[in-house]
């Protein structure tokens, strides 16, 4: 059974340009999460979603950021006009059910932007 | 004063040694926890979730205090693969959120 997948593993982008993060969950599990992991801080939750609704975007910066998890594809994370402060590793997490107090997640590999 | 706190550290302890770390929330209404493992650059995996009435996986115990709002991993035997950075995680609940509040992270680093 493939793991959570992310693509790709590493993105350089310009100041300005658009950066788009790609992830697929595990077989079975239709429950996505993103994080963020800035340099020497901790994880921080960013947005969870279902197929076709967001649940919760309380750690969604207002603006240029937004998530989507489609019918069908994998869940896209973009970020418009890219600035270096958006440079992080970005971690997506799959659940199977919404059973809260068992629920367990399951990390992918990251995806690491680099903004010059 | 975070939601999740952990003692950074490092930790540096010899093959063997056994080390506990702990972990402290502020959220009562908190359900569920975890210890995941992070190496360098790598992603979080899970290492275990936490029950209250405590559980253990091989040289790895971890314990819920759900009164005075923390949780403990204990590592016995210490080897060198174990080095690592070891992340606390708390599902706040409530709503239909399910999102995970995680701690900074402690480093533990386990000398030959």
């Amino acid at each position: 059974n493939a793991g959570v997948m992310q693509n790709p593993r590493h993105l350089v982008r310009r100041r300005g340009q658009e950066a788009r993060l790609r992830c697929s969950p595990m077989k079975g599990h239709s429950h996505v999460y993103w994080y963020r992991q800035l340099p020497e801080e901790g994880l921080k939750f960013m947005v969870y979603l279902q197929k076709e609704n967001i649940i919760d975007e309380s750690g969604m910066p207002k603006e240029r950021f937004s998530a989507e998890f489609p019918k069908e594809g994998p869940s896209i994370l973009r970020i418009q006009q890219v600035v270096r402060g958006d440079s992080a590793a970005y971690f997506c997490a799959s659940s199977p059910v919404a059973v809260i107090s068992t629920d367990t997640q399951y990390f992918g590999p990251g995806t690491r932007l680099t903004v010059l | 004063r975070k939601e999740v706190e952990q003692d950074p550290g490092p930790f540096n302890v010899p093959e063997g040694a056994t080390v506990a770390f702990n972990c402290t929330y502020s959220n009562s209404a908190s359900q569920s926890f975890f210890w995941y493992r992070q190496d360098c650059r790598k992603e979080p995996k899970l290492l275990m979730s936490v029950y209250s009435s405590g559980n253990e996986d091989g040289r790895f115990t971890a314990q819920l205090n759900r009164a005075s709002q923390y949780i403990s991993l204990l590592i016995r035997d210490s080897k060198l693969s174990d080095s690592a950075t070891y992340l606390c995680a708390v599902n706040r609940g409530g709503g239909a959120t399910n999102k995970l509040i995680f701690g900074t992270g402690t480093l533990l680093a386990v000398q030959p």
